[in-house]
């Protein structure tokens, strides 16, 4: 299995900030994924991040308030734009195995004032 | 359509005792059901999935159970441990589509000593 690091781990911001969250991953992988875990729920798909294209997103969420980069087969970046205290969540990467596994990060917690 | 259906919310166990936790679906073309295993502070880890081709699949004390009649899977802990205590999520995903992952809603599992 990968090995995913996320930075920060955790941070608290201001409101009307932005957060740059980075994913690193240990092997090069062709799929990454950026979920968000509100405190005590489940995990939502924000959205699919693929080398050398535009991110994917999902219903809900939006490039402007979710900017994502992708600039290699080990990294990427998710950006929380302009937050909210609604904003206060998990943070999640995982990336593909090849197959059909995913394997997450240790996540980044946020926290918005 | 998109939907899992987790149950139950929560589930108290006695040690040694059995741990059953239900999932449902709709989509029939969901073809990869995987259990992630979340503790306090980290990311999912990948615990044990199966595929709508056998219909049960055992990984030491855990045991995935697939009707494909039913559209049902539930997974089944065995001899459960103080040490499994965690936030259980089912998953679906589509082998030919993007690989995203639709998420159950959670079970947080306490097993009492």
């Amino acid at each position: 299995s990968a090995v995913i690091s996320q930075k920060p781990s955790r941070d608290i911001c201001q409101r009307g900030t932005s957060l740059t969250i980075q994913c690193q991953v240990d092997s090069q992988v062709t799929m990454m994924f950026w979920y968000r875990q509100q405190p005590g729920q489940s995990l939502t798909l924000i959205a699919t991040a693929n080398q050398g294209s535009e991110a994917t997103y999902e219903s809900g969420f939006v490039i402007d308030k979710f900017p994502i980069s992708r600039p290699n087969l080990t990294f990427s970046t998710l950006t929380v734009s302009n937050m909210s205290p609604e904003d206060s969540s998990i943070y999640l990467c995982s990336v593909d195995s090849g197959g059909d596994e995913q394997f997450f990060g240790p996540g980044t917690r946020l926290t918005v004032l | 359509q998109q939907q899992v259906k987790q149950s139950p919310q929560s589930l108290i166990v006695q040690k040694g005792g059995i741990s059953i936790i239900n999932c449902a679906y709709e989509n029939t073309a969901f073809d990869y059901f995987p259990w992630y295993q979340q503790f306090p502070g980290k990311g999912p880890a990948l615990l044990i999935a199966i595929r709508p081709d056998v219909s049960e699949k055992k990984e030491g004390r855990f045991t995935i159970s697939f009707n494909k009649s039913a559209k049902q899977f539930s997974l089944h802990i065995m001899d459960s441990q103080p040490g499994d205590s965690a936030t259980y999520f089912c998953a679906a995903s589509m082998s030919s589509g993007t690989y995203k992952y639709i998420f159950g809603t959670g079970t947080r599992l306490k097993v009492l000593a």
